[in-house]
């Protein structure tokens, strides 16, 4: 099984700042089945970017991924009040699924 | 606009059966994978298993023993039975959609969640 690993586990960040967060896999993953999620209290995931880098549909463009192998990023360029959240990576290999421990942005 | 919606009791004692539904509306289950997910109180997520609408199948190895998932194509559903449960499979229980294709892998829709809580 292949292990994702996010940190940090808390980000505290103003709005208006960057976010970087970070997903590291215990193998190499294609970059073609790396997702990123958003989650709120008490709502479901969201999708954000799949392919590594592709956002979804309505996604703003201040959310962006990038990586490949074993690390990858999800950057937030300027931190909007909606985006305070836990974001998930997700990764799909040899028929199974796994997700990474959640980083959670939180107002400074 | 496809929606998803999970569906089944909410308290289920330990060692017994926990039964679930999700019944997709606004589109069809042809020509999808769908998951289901759990997340325990206050934990991150964890894949069980997806179904393709043809029936093909795929679980997480950990919860293989005690996991069957299952589509009515009909009834435009698919289902989720977890056997022998104990208190650690208390969660809230999510479906998902599930795009596979040979390009990318995701998903892009999900249910808002139904809590399960196993208890005697």
């Amino acid at each position: 099984e292949i292990v994702l690993t996010q940190s940090p586990g808390t980000l505290s960040l103003s709005p208006g700042e960057r976010a970087t967060l970070s997903c590291r896999a215990s193998q190499s993953v294609s970059s073609s089945y790396l997702a990123w999620y958003q989650q709120k209290p008490g709502q479901a995931p969201r999708l954000l970017m799949y392919g590594a880098s592709s956002r979804a549909a309505g996604i703003p463009d201040r959310f962006s991924g990038s990586g490949s192998g074993t690390d990858f990023t999800l950057t937030i360029s300027r931190l909007e009040p909606e985006d305070f959240a836990v974001y998930y990576c997700q990764q799909y290999g040899r028929s199974s699924w796994t997700f990474g421990q959640g980083t959670k942005v939180e107002i400074k | 606009q496809v929606q998803l919606q999970e569906s089944g009791p909410g308290l289920v004692k330990p060692s017994e059966t926990l039964s679930l539904t999700c019944t997709v509306s606004g589109g069809s289950i042809s020509s999808y994978y769908w998951s289901w997910i759990r997340q325990p109180p206050g934990k991150g997520l964890e894949w069980i298993g997806y179904i393709y609408y043809s029936g093909s199948i795929n679980y997480n190895p950990s919860l293989k023993s005690r996991v069957t998932i299952s589509v009515d194509t009909s009834k435009n559903h698919f289902s989720l039975k977890l056997s022998s449960v104990t208190a650690a499979d208390t969660a809230v229980y999510y479906c998902a959609r599930t795009v596979s294709t040979s390009f990318f892998y995701y998903m892009d829709v999900w249910g808002k969640g139904t809590t399960v809580t196993v208890s005697s």
